[in-house]
This record gives structure tokens, C-alpha cells and sequence, in this order.
């Protein structure tokens, strides 16, 4: 079965220090993976997918198929990136299009 | 384009009760999904809806829950005798129509279920 894995419920970096939050998934198919973002008293949003290859507010995430990982990355973390993070990896498989999260990374960024 | 709309946003039923949550997708948006997130966890896919079609239901539970995308009108998420443990964040998600593997799936807010 497909797993999502985030290890970290709480990450908190200095403004400008580099972040990371780690990503790791499960699945027997092609992986297509993303990565969401919730800010405060905001819906769920997309920040990024893989597939793109693209980088959003500063943030990259490559797909490492070897160690199966999606790591979402940014030199320089700024305060507005503070947000509750989740890595997502979508299931298309016949009629089926469902997306199965990690449990979240809560980022703080510490002025 | 006010995007995916959900309501109520917070519900309170008491155990016994019938609960039902509603979405409406961003205009255009013909496939509608629903999950659910408990405290601590991230969010856990139910049900993927198309207009007066159910294409994916093997997230929901296997009694007291159903799900309809009508013709016209929102989508519903009806959850009948409602149980302490359905205390959750409810969240819709539409996409758009078309062959697209990876369309995004567009969040409304959420329907905080709270059941005494």
C-alpha cells in the first residue's frame, strides 16, 4: 500500500538559514508527487509538484527515485514561509485519482 | 472565482444524529473529491465524485457514509448516526474536466465535524 512519511511534526529555522523538510514515500507505481502548503487561517494549497521541476517562492523539491524521497528545499528561509507543510503523492491508477498526504511539518521561521 | 466553497464550516451533532457537509466546486470543476483529516494526522482521502458518478469510494467507510455530486446543485457528504470518532476536519477538493493525470486539486476550507 502507498505511504506518505513526513518525520518531522515540527521543524524551526532562523530567518535566512537554509530549511529543509524531508519527504518520503512508498508506492509500487511511478511516483507523481507534490508538495501543499497550509499558511494561517488559509485552505490547502499547492506550492509545487515534481513534475514541473519548478521552483515556487524559493522552494525546490527533486524526486530522488534511489532513496525514495522528496525533500522540499530553500536557501533562505524567510518569516511568511511559517506554514503547516504536507507532502502528497498521487494515486492514478485506472479510474482512481486520489491523493495520499504525510501527516504534516509544522515550520516556523524565528526572526 | 471564489474557489471551492464549503459549509457549513463548523458542525456540531450530537452521537446519534445525522451529519451532512456540503461542497460546491470552482465553477467549471467537474470532478469533486472529499477527505478527512483527524487531529495529529494528515489529510485521508474518501471518496472521488464526477457529476452523478462515484469513481472512487475505497477511502469511505464501509457503513453510515455516502457521498452524491447531483447534476445540479453541491456536492454532499452524509454521515448518518454520527459517532464520537467522526469528529474530524472534512475537506472537499475539486479539478477540472479533461484527460490530465496530474490536474490540481483545488481545497475548500474545511467543515470542522465536532460530535458531543
Amino acid at each position: 500500500a502507498q505511504r506518505v512519511t513526513q518525520p518531522e511534526k515540527l521543524l524551526s529555522v532562523f530567518k535566512g538559514a537554509p530549511v529543509e523538510l524531508k519527504c518520503n514515500y512508498s508506492y509500487s507505481g511511478s511516483p507523481e508527487l507534490f508538495w501543499y502548503v497550509q499558511y494561517s487561517r488559509q485552505r490547502l494549497q499547492l506550492l509545487l509538484r515534481h513534475i514541473s521541476r519548478e521552483s515556487i517562492k524559493g522552494f525546490t523539491a527533486d524526486l530522488n527515485k534511489g532513496e525514495t524521497s522528496f525533500h522540499l528545499k530553500k536557501p533562505f528561509a524567510q518569516e511568511e514561509d511559517s506554514a503547516m507543510y504536507y507532502c502528497a503523492l498521487l494515486i492514478s491508477s485506472g479510474s482512481a485519482r486520489q491523493l495520499t498526504f504525510g501527516s504534516g511539518t509544522q515550520l516556523t521561521v524565528l526572526p | 472565482n471564489a474557489g471551492v466553497m464549503q459549509n457549513p464550516r463548523h458542525l456540531v451533532r450530537r452521537r446519534g444524529q445525522e451529519a451532512r457537509l456540503r461542497c460546491s466546486p470552482v465553477k467549471g470543476h467537474s470532478h469533486v473529491y472529499w477527505y478527512r483529516q483527524l487531529p495529529e494526522e494528515g489529510l485521508k482521502f474518501m471518496v472521488y465524485l464526477q457529476k452523478e458518478n462515484i469513481i472512487d469510494e475505497s477511502g469511505m467507510p464501509k457503513e453510515r457514509f455516502s457521498a452524491e455530486f447531483p447534476k445540479e446543485g453541491p456536492s454532499i457528504l452524509r454521515i448518518q448516526q454520527v459517532v464520537r470518532g467522526d469528529s474530524a476536519a472534512y475537506f472537499c477538493a475539486s479539478s477540472p474536466p479533461g484527460q490530465g493525470l496530474y490536474n490540481e486539486q483545488f481545497f475548500g476550507p474545511g467543515t470542522r465535524l465536532t460530535v458531543l
